[in-house]
């Protein structure tokens, strides 16, 4: 039982670059999110997926997309990187939306040059 | 939310119980107090939860006051492992819609060979 998992755990880009952040849950979670992690700014959601089929935005979603494919995988993709998206990314999910217990990944350090 | 109150910094001897306290002044009664930790770069981990009674599981006890005003998360024999980042975060169990996961600054423990 590997709980949630992302690939990859670090990254490089240059401005202008595309790339999709991947994560993956094997607790047959409904729900599902993306963070962003910046010093002193605590987590950020970027977006979630309350059940499969589903997305919407959280409070930072611009530059960003995401992808439900499946109840297992919740992908993040960035279009075009900016420096401004440099941070660390975490994957998170919970059995149900509304539950406080969400359960996090080991996260993906972003770096846009 | 209400608002969560803890110290900066505190260092424990391993072996020995840590106490990490938190204030909540403001919370309402149908908001529980969520324990979180992030170990050093590492996603952050669910802990523990509760309402009114003192808690506990395999890996903590929660001690809440009477008045609900503060509470108290107890590692009973802490080890070097147990070093991190702890975040009390207050929320209402049930509050529809998506449940974003709002990091304060938290307490960071060390703990001590």
């Amino acid at each position: 039982n590997a709980g949630v998992t992302q690939t990859p755990k670090f990254q490089v880009l240059k401005t202008g670059q595309s790339m999709t952040l991947q994560c993956a849950q094997d607790m047959n979670h409904n729900s599902m999110y993306w963070y962003r992690q910046d010093p002193g700014m605590g987590l950020r959601l970027i977006y979630y997926s309350a059940s499969e089929g589903t997305t919407d935005k959280g409070e930072v979603p611009n530059g960003y997309n995401v992808s439900r494919l499946n109840k297992r995988e919740f992908s993040l993709r960035l279009e075009s990187a900016a420096p401004s998206q440099t941070s660390v990314y975490f994957c998170a999910s919970s059995q149900m939306p509304d539950s406080n217990e969400q359960f996090f990944g080991p996260g993906t350090r972003l770096t846009v040059l | 939310d209400a608002k969560t109150t803890q110290p900066t910094s505190m260092d424990c001897a391993e072996g020995r119980a840590a106490n990490l306290p938190c204030n909540h002044s403001t919370i309402s009664g149908n908001e529980y107090v969520y324990w979180y930790r992030q170990i050093h770069s590492q996603g952050p981990q669910y802990i523990i939860h509760g309402l009114k009674n003192n808690e506990t599981n395999e890996m903590a006890s929660l001690i809440i006051t009477e008045d609900r005003k503060s509470s108290t998360l107890i590692l009973p024999h802490a080890t070097l492992r147990d070093t991190a980042v702890y975040y009390c975060i207050v929320r209402p169990l049930n509050s529809g819609g998506y449940q974003k996961v709002t990091f304060g600054t938290g307490t960071k423990l060390q703990v001590i060979p």
